[in-house]
């Protein structure tokens, strides 16, 4: 399984922008790219996925870089709400078994 | 339902005990998960069902556990002669069909602490 690379923890401004990188140097052709967060006494929810073009909805946008090798969650205005560990994901399409990391632990300052 | 049920939501059980969790998945979800999320750390795959296919067993870590999932819905987890190490929270999840394209659905979880 390809590995992600994410930074251990970020913090941000309450109504800043903000962007949470990932690394994906060996990611191959068909892996999809899932981010989920975390919050505090929950299980895992669903953000955002992409395979190559860049993705927006309700709760952030994905930015995929032009080789694929990284990606860049956008809280477009965090909220306190937002705070929690966020999960990014390789899976290949036709596999099912996310292998999850330590992810990023976004701290929101009010 | 409209998410994945896990009961109960906190057990506590004495060392050497069996325990069972449930896990109910959204109806019509076909592929159904099992992780474990020790104190501080991130997910480790348990175990996959997927309709009526043999399960992915590769994650369990003992043969103390075990899970079946009946009629293609709800779905048990057993752990056998608990330990203090098995104490984690248990996240079911569930999706449409198995594959990279489909996203999870995760229940809240039943923290088990074994004393």
């Amino acid at each position: 399984d390809a590995k992600t690379t994410q930074p251990n923890s970020m913090e941000s401004n309450e109504e800043e922008p903000v962007h949470l990188p990932c690394n994906h140097s060996t990611i191959s052709g068909t892996d999809y790219i899932h981010w989920y967060r975390q919050l505090p006494s929950q299980g895992p929810e669903y953000v955002i996925h992409g395979l190559t073009s860049n993705v927006n909805n309700r709760m952030a946008s994905l930015a995929i870089a032009e080789d694929r090798k990284s990606s860049t969650l956008i809280l477009h205005r965090a909220t306190l709400r937002d705070a929690a560990v966020y999960y990014c994901i390789l899976s290949a399409s036709g596999t099912y078994k996310y292998i999850f990391g330590t992810g990023t632990r976004l701290k929101v300052l009010a | 339902g409209a998410g994945v049920s896990q009961s109960p939501s906190n057990k506590v059980t004495e060392k050497g005990k069996d325990v069972e969790l449930r896990c109910d998945p959204i109806s019509g979800h076909t592929a159904l998960y099992w992780y474990r999320q020790s104190l501080g750390q991130g997910l480790e795959f348990l175990i996959y069902f997927q309709g009526n296919s043999a399960p992915d067993k590769s994650g369990l870590p003992s043969d103390r556990f075990s899970a079946e999932r009946t009629g293609g819905s709800v779905s048990t987890l057993t752990i056998q002669r608990t330990q203090q190490e098995d104490s984690a929270v248990y996240l079911c999840a569930s999706s449409p069909q198995s594959g990279g394209v489909y996203g999870y659905t995760f229940g809240s979880g039943t923290r088990l602490t074994v004393v």
